[in-house]
């Protein structure tokens, strides 16, 4: 059973460059979590996303940075006019659907290191 | 609004030693408790949850939690420490009232020393 796919791993942008992270949920899970890693911190939560749905958003900077989730497809968090306060690892997570046992764990996938140079 | 503390940046401890990583939480509500590990360059490993039922639990490589209501504190342990379980470790709190989002604590550097 594949885990949660991100892709690429790693992305160098020139400023003013738009980025295009990509995540594939493991099978199975339908709700799916982008959190920004800057360095020697913690993670941050950005959106949360079900299918066709953005469920929760709270983290999102309000300029530049947007997410989706088709129907068919990975999700995609996609930010725009990048710049160097932007470069962070990028970490896409997913969850089973709601009434399973597992609900509330979150299995992450391996990052997309993000570089804006 | 959650937060989560880990006190300490760095733990050292020598290898066969039992291992400790603290975290305490604040949180409104019940809350749903996680750690886990991250290797160099790799994503999160879930590690271990506690959400109801008995205070200490148990999860992978051995690790195992104790949640502490009283303390609102969920510490991270193992009897004895291998080197491969050097790595930095997260603990994670999640309010459990809808939405799912975790808040993460900034992560323990754990060095295991031969």
């Amino acid at each position: 059973n594949a885990g949660v796919m991100q892709n690429p791993r790693h992305l160098v942008r020139r400023r003013g460059q738009e980025a295009r992270l990509r995540c594939s949920p493991m099978k199975g899970h339908s709700h799916v979590y982008w959190y920004r890693q800057l360095p020697e911190e913690g993670l941050k939560f950005m959106v949360y996303l079900q299918k066709e749905n953005i469920i929760d958003e709270s983290g999102m900077p309000k300029e530049r940075f947007s997410a989706e989730f088709p129907k068919e497809g990975p999700s995609i968090l996609r930010i725009q006019q990048v710049v160097r306060g932007d470069s962070a690892a990028y970490f896409c997570a997913s969850s089973p659907p709601i009434g399973t046992g597992s609900r509330y764990e979150q299995y992450f996938g391996p990052g997309t290191r993000l570089t804006v140079t | 609004a959650q937060s989560v503390a880990q006190p300490e940046d760095q733990v050292n401890v020598a290898e066969g030693n039992p291992l400790t990583v603290k975290c305490t939480y604040s949180v409104s509500g019940n809350p749903y408790l996680f750690w886990y590990v991250q290797y160099p360059n790799r994503g999160l490993q879930f590690l271990l949850k506690y959400i109801t039922g008995d205070n200490l639990v148990k999860g992978s490589y051995g690790f195992e939690a104790e949640f502490n209501k009283s303390q609102t504190s969920f510490h991270l342990k193992k009897p004895s420490a291998l080197v491969s379980d050097s790595a930095l470790y997260f603990c994670a709190v999640n309010s459990g009232a809808g939405s799912y989002q975790l808040t993460f604590g900034k992560g323990t550097k754990l060095s295991v020393i031969p």
